[in-house]
């Protein structure tokens, strides 16, 4: 079963205008961290924001906030005045606590291209 | 933050060849790396995880025969990718795992990757 979903394959949006990035999750961890990276053209993984489990309020960093929906599981990233350079792929990853050792799981990912 | 390393960063090899890629931490000492490929536009698939000093754990599906893992240091881990065909052309990243900030939300940092393409 998908443990992480992203059913956006690609998103337009207009420059300086915000979007959002759905991502939903399956995990019966109670224990679990959520993550979003950015992969532009030359392949770099870019850490984005992160989001706990147990995070009692909405991750925010800079143009980036995770809007965390535990009770729906989803975790949909906001991006904020869109920029041209925004421009990328971008992935929504899980990690689940116990033994696993770290491992990250990665959605299809969504291409949002950002239009002038 | 923390430095992980790939090279080569592009390679082209023939049909039947062997290429190896190596992963290396630079300013920490990585117990765990992951392995992962990604097919253009396609989400990053975790291929292996590389524990130093012991035998690498391979998810379902993949061949750990044509996918050769060895982690002989703290700071570096080795896929060699042996007899490449074509449908092994991917691009192959790795991550690092600093045990310092285990459990943190930056435990973990990407390479570059290596893009390779077999002819």
């Amino acid at each position: 079963a998908q443990k992480i979903t992203q059913t956006q394959p690609g998103m337009f949006v207009q420059e300086k205008e915000a979007v959002t990035l759905d991502c939903t999750y399956d995990t019966s961890d109670p224990s679990y961290g959520l993550f979003w990276y950015k992969q532009p053209s030359s392949g770099e993984m870019i850490f984005l924001i992160y989001q706990g489990s147990y995070d009692q309020q909405n991750a925010t960093e800079g143009r980036y906030s995770l809007n965390f929906q535990k009770a729906r599981k989803s975790a949909n990233l906001v991006i904020s005045a869109s920029q041209l350079g925004d421009s990328a792929m971008y992935f929504c990853a899980m990690r689940e606590g116990g033994n696993q050792g770290g491992k990250l799981i990665f959605g299809q990912g969504t291409e949002l291209s950002v239009k002038p | 933050g923390a430095v992980v390393s790939q090279h080569p960063s592009r390679v082209i090899c023939k049909s039947g060849t062997s290429v190896k890629i190596e992963c290396r931490s630079l300013d920490f000492q990585a117990t765990t790396m992951f392995w992962y490929r990604q097919f253009p536009k396609q989400s990053l698939m975790l291929m292996a995880t590389s524990n130093e000093g012991s035998k690498a754990t391979y998810e379902q599906g993949v061949e750990k025969d044509k996918f050769l893992i060895n982690h002989a240091s703290l700071t570096l881990s080795t896929l060699t990718v042996t007899s490449a065909h074509p449908e092994d052309s991917s691009f192959y990243i790795c991550s690092a795992r600093d045990p310092g900030l285990a459990g943190a939300y930056n435990e973990q940092f990407f390479g570059p990757g290596t893009r390779l393409t077999v002819l």
